[in-house]
């Protein structure tokens, strides 16, 4: 059964900081890994996705990466702001599925 | 852009109530999804659609029921409300077979069973 995993739970930072969000999951064998953002009470926001085949994507400041071998995944935020202030969270597909199996989230703090 | 609409953000029920959760996407998605987020357990999939009329159980069914009768629209049945279903649920929509395609999700509906 497929597990992700993320760490930090939380993490605070003073603005301007480079961070890394961390992921990971059991079972090598995804079709796909997604990031997304969540603002409090709101819906998902996907940021990034990740083919099996793919290494990495960028978009803007974000950069993540994917080793599938080792099941990890980061997610590299460059001169953080407080607008990036958010739940992030992980996902990856299931064996081939569209489905997909969510981390319970890093909840992000930029301080000004 | 894709939109994901669901009908409601805040709903208040009472135990024993039949309760409908509709959600609506305008992207010709074939994929449907109905997730739970709870504090502490993150978000789990309750039911899957793949097409009209299909559907798959997802990790926590019981209690619930699914109906898509239009390709565009995806409702979650509340059975007989309980106040275990307080929680916030999510629809997500996503092509098939389209590569770099992320589920889009609603807003969400916060829901509280009395």
């Amino acid at each position: 059964k497929q597990e992700v995993t993320q760490i930090p739970a939380a993490l605070s930072v003073p603005e301007g900081e480079n961070l890394v969000l961390n992921c990971s999951f059991t079972d090598s064998a995804i079709y796909n890994l997604q990031w997304f953002r969540q603002d409090p009470g709101k819906g998902l926001t996907s940021l990034l996705l990740i083919q099996s085949s793919q290494r990495e994507q960028t978009s803007g400041r974000l950069n993540a990466s994917l080793d599938k071998s080792s099941g990890r995944s980061t997610l590299y935020i460059a001169a953080s702001q407080p607008g990036d202030s958010a739940t992030y969270l992980c996902a990856v597909s299931r064996g081939g599925s569209e489905k997909l199996v969510f981390g319970k989230g890093t909840k992000l703090t930029v301080n000004p | 852009d894709v939109k994901v609409t669901q009908s409601s953000r805040y709903l208040v029920k009472r135990t024993g109530e039949k309760v409908f959760l509709e959600c609506v996407q305008d992207m010709d998605h074939e994929n449907m999804f109905w997730y739970r987020q709870d504090p502490g357990l993150g978000l789990r999939l309750i039911y899957f659609s793949y097409d009209v009329k299909m559907k798959e159980k997802g990790d926590i069914p019981e209690g619930y029921s699914v109906s898509r009768e239009k390709k565009e629209r995806f409702s979650l049945i509340l059975e007989s409300a309980s106040t275990n279903q307080t929680s916030m649920y999510l629809c997500a929509s996503s092509p098939t077979g389209v590569d770099n395609q992320p589920q889009h999700f609603g807003d969400g509906t916060r829901l509280s069973i009395l």
